[in-house]
């Protein structure tokens, strides 16, 4: 299973980018990356995933590293409802999400 | 799209007894997975089906047990409640895992 680490905690203030890291060092070469969040008292919450490129949508954009050992999530706007634990996943050849304990993002006004 | 809708939401159970949780998946998926989640834990996966069929289980004994029905509905059945088995239960629907997965808000269950 390929193992991710994330910060435990991260903090960020209002209309500020927001960069989120993880490593995925032992990630194989077809896993897809995906990003997920959870707000607080919610079931999770799909955001990005990508395989090798950049990816964009409309709530965030995913900076996949060349060799694939790492990515990062960018918020490029923090809003006080972004405040949420952000999980990072490697889908492990199309199986089932194996979540860890994720990133806690905290925003101030 | 309706989402997944979990029920009931809450639910108190005593030691030793049976609980069955259910789960509408968003319409057109045909994959749906249960997660088991901890206070201040991620979601640790508890089993997968796929078109009816178990696909993929995670490390739960079997007293932890699921059905998938035709029109992609589906139950967690939890025999012998344990006090550890207190815990936020997830469901979350698919049409393909790299289309994204679909959560509902969850079944709080407590154990007493």
């Amino acid at each position: 299973d390929a193992k991710t680490t994330q910060p435990n905690s991260m903090e960020s203030n209002e209309e500020e980018p927001v960069h989120l890291p993880c490593n995925h060092s032992t990630i194989s070469g077809t896993d897809y990356i995906h990003w997920y969040r959870q707000l607080p008292s919610q079931g999770p919450e799909y955001v990005i995933h990508g395989l090798t490129s950049n990816v964009n949508n409309r709530m965030a954009s995913l900076a996949i590293a060349e060799d694939r050992k790492s990515s990062t999530l960018i918020l490029h706007r923090a809003t006080l409802r972004d405040a949420a634990v952000y999980y990072c996943i490697p889908d492990q050849a199309g199986t089932a999400l194996i979540f860890g304990k994720g990133t806690t993002l905290s925003v101030s006004s | 799209e309706t989402g997944v809708t979990q029920s009931p939401t809450h639910l108190i159970k005593t030691r030793g007894q049976q609980v069955t949780l259910r789960c509408s998946s968003q319409s057109g998926h045909n994959t749906v997975s249960w997660y088991q989640q901890a206070l201040g834990q991620g979601p640790q996966f508890i089993f997968q089906y796929y078109r009816e069929e178990e696909n993929g289980r995670g490390n739960f004994p079997p007293r932890f047990s699921g059905l998938q029905f035709p029109n992609y509905s589906s139950e967690l059945n939890v025999n012998a409640l344990e006090l550890d088995d207190s815990a936020l239960y997830l469901c979350a629907s698919s049409s393909y895992l790299r289309y994204g997965y679909t959560f509902g808000s969850g079944t709080r269950l407590t154990v007493v």
